[in-house]
């Protein structure tokens, strides 16, 4: 199976600052998505970035592949106490390759109003 | 669209009690999940399935667990007898097909205490 994990394991910031999670993996991958889970809830998906893009954007979210690295970046920007929540890395085998969607513990982040 | 609808979202049951766990997928979705998370394992897939057949199920801790899709629209996550060390969130999540770029819905979750 593919795995991500997630790095750090908690996050504690200021509202209006930046968090910044981080996912590493050990083989090939043909995307990766990135995940939150608020608390209570299923996981909700944020964002897909394919192994050819190096950077995406989505509102405040940006996300960054390097794939010599094996390592991806979720970066959000001016935080709200409302993105307090787990955020989960998922990455995708290329074609051929098993697919069995699996996640690490996740990163919790809390934004402190 | 309601997306996936689990339920119960509580269950308290006892220790050798049979446990069933329910799930909606999303209307026309491929591919059903079942996931196990807790806090020392994270989230764990159990089994899935693509169009109602079972794919793997290497995840299923042990024989007390078992899962079925009658059809399309309904799968049940089975405990038989409940331990104490059952006690987790099961998730349940659908996709509309295998690989990129569909991603999983997940469903609310089902917390389960086994006393």
């Amino acid at each position: 199976s593919q795995q991500g994990e997630e790095d750090p394991q908690a996050l504690s910031i200021q509202e209006g600052e930046n968090a910044t999670m981080n996912c590493s993996y050990k083989t090939s991958i043909n995307n990766l998505q990135w995940y939150r889970q608020n608390s209570g809830r299923g996981l909700v998906h944020l964002i897909l970035i394919r192994s050819n893009e190096r950077e995406k954007h989505s509102g405040r979210l940006r996300v960054t592949l390097d794939t010599s690295k094996k390592s991806s970046s979720l970066l959000i920007t001016a935080s709200r106490a409302a993105d307090t929540a787990s955020y989960f890395c998922a990455p995708f085998l290329g074609a051929g390759g098993s697919y069995i969607p699996t996640f690490g513990r996740g990163t919790s982040l809390i934004v402190h109003p | 669209d309601a997306g996936v609808i689990q339920s119960p979202r509580h269950e308290v049951t006892e220790m050798g009690q049979e446990v069933t766990l329910r799930c909606k997928p999303i209307s026309g979705h491929d591919y059903l999940f079942w996931y196990r998370q807790t806090m020392m394992r994270g989230l764990e897939l159990l089994i899935y399935f693509n169009n109602n057949v079972p794919i793997d199920d290497s995840g299923m801790p042990e024989d007390r667990f078992s899962a079925k899709m009658p059809n399309a629209s309904f799968s049940t996550l089975k405990i038989q007898p409940s331990e104490p060390r059952d006690s987790a969130v099961y998730f349940c999540a659908s996709s509309p097909r295998t690989g990129p770029p569909s991603p999983l819905h997940f469903g609310n979750g089902t917390r389960l205490t086994v006393t």
